[in-house]
């Protein structure tokens, strides 16, 4: 069975801070990773996904992940907060094996942007 | 990027009565629909997998006969959530999977409030 953990349910950065979102994940197979970012009242929006290519995966707004298999591991990182990023962010993974695989989602992470 | 649409984004009902939304692939064929629902400051639950032309998979704990659901065609999918109590308020997403896709594209989400 798949699933994922989101340490730290909220974090807190300053305008212009490295941003740090972790996400380590737990699957029997070879997974596909995705990071998605949800502003209040509104759908997911698919920040990166990784599906066994590069390890280093890059995606919208200045965003990247790394995938780390020795740790089990697909942090995401931005170098220089924004205010704009204040949002919800969801880690999740899936096996891909069928196009009805689903789709596991860890419980979130806040991030809040303080000027 | 794909886009999926909602309608609607919100609605309000009483109790007892049913409330149908819609889910909508706006560019792209989707095979297989997802529907999702949020608590506040909690992570998604899947609720049901919806294939084009075939039965709903409900998720274990899901009342299939409560939340009724249709993928009549490639470009829609719809919930149904019948006699609606005030514990069904909640905001539903749904996401679609094409056929050349591994990722999941979501829709904007619909807030459902029974009184």
């Amino acid at each position: 069975a798949q699933s994922v953990t989101q340490l730290g349910s909220h974090v807190s950065v300053s305008e212009g801070a490295l941003v740090l979102l972790r996400c380590n994940y737990s699957s029997s197979v070879p997974p596909y990773l995705f990071w998605y970012v949800q502003y209040p009242n509104q759908g997911l929006q698919l920040l990166l996904k990784y599906t066994s290519a590069a390890t280093l995966v890059k995606g919208i707004n200045g965003f990247e992940a790394e995938f780390k298999k020795s740790e089990t591991s697909f942090h995401l990182t931005k170098p220089s907060a924004h205010m704009s990023d204040a949002a919800e962010y969801f880690c999740a993974v899936s096996d891909m094996k069928t196009s009805y695989d689903k789709v596991i989602f860890g419980p979130g992470t806040s991030l809040s942007v303080i000027p | 990027g794909a886009v999926v649409s909602q309608h609607p984004s919100r609605v309000i009902c009483k109790s007892g009565t049913s409330v149908k939304i819609e889910c909508r692939s706006l560019d792209f064929q989707a095979t297989t629909m997802f529907w999702y629902r949020q608590f506040p400051k909690k992570s998604l639950m899947l609720m049901a997998t919806s294939n084009e032309g075939s039965k709903a998979t409900y998720e274990q704990g899901v009342e299939k006969d409560k939340f009724l659901i249709n993928h009549a065609s490639l470009t829609l999918s719809t919930l149904t959530v019948t006699s609606a109590h005030p514990e069904d308020s909640s905001f539903y997403i749904c996401s679609g999977l094409g056929g050349n896709t591994d990722t999941q594209y979501f829709g904007p989400g619909t807030r459902l409030t029974v009184l």
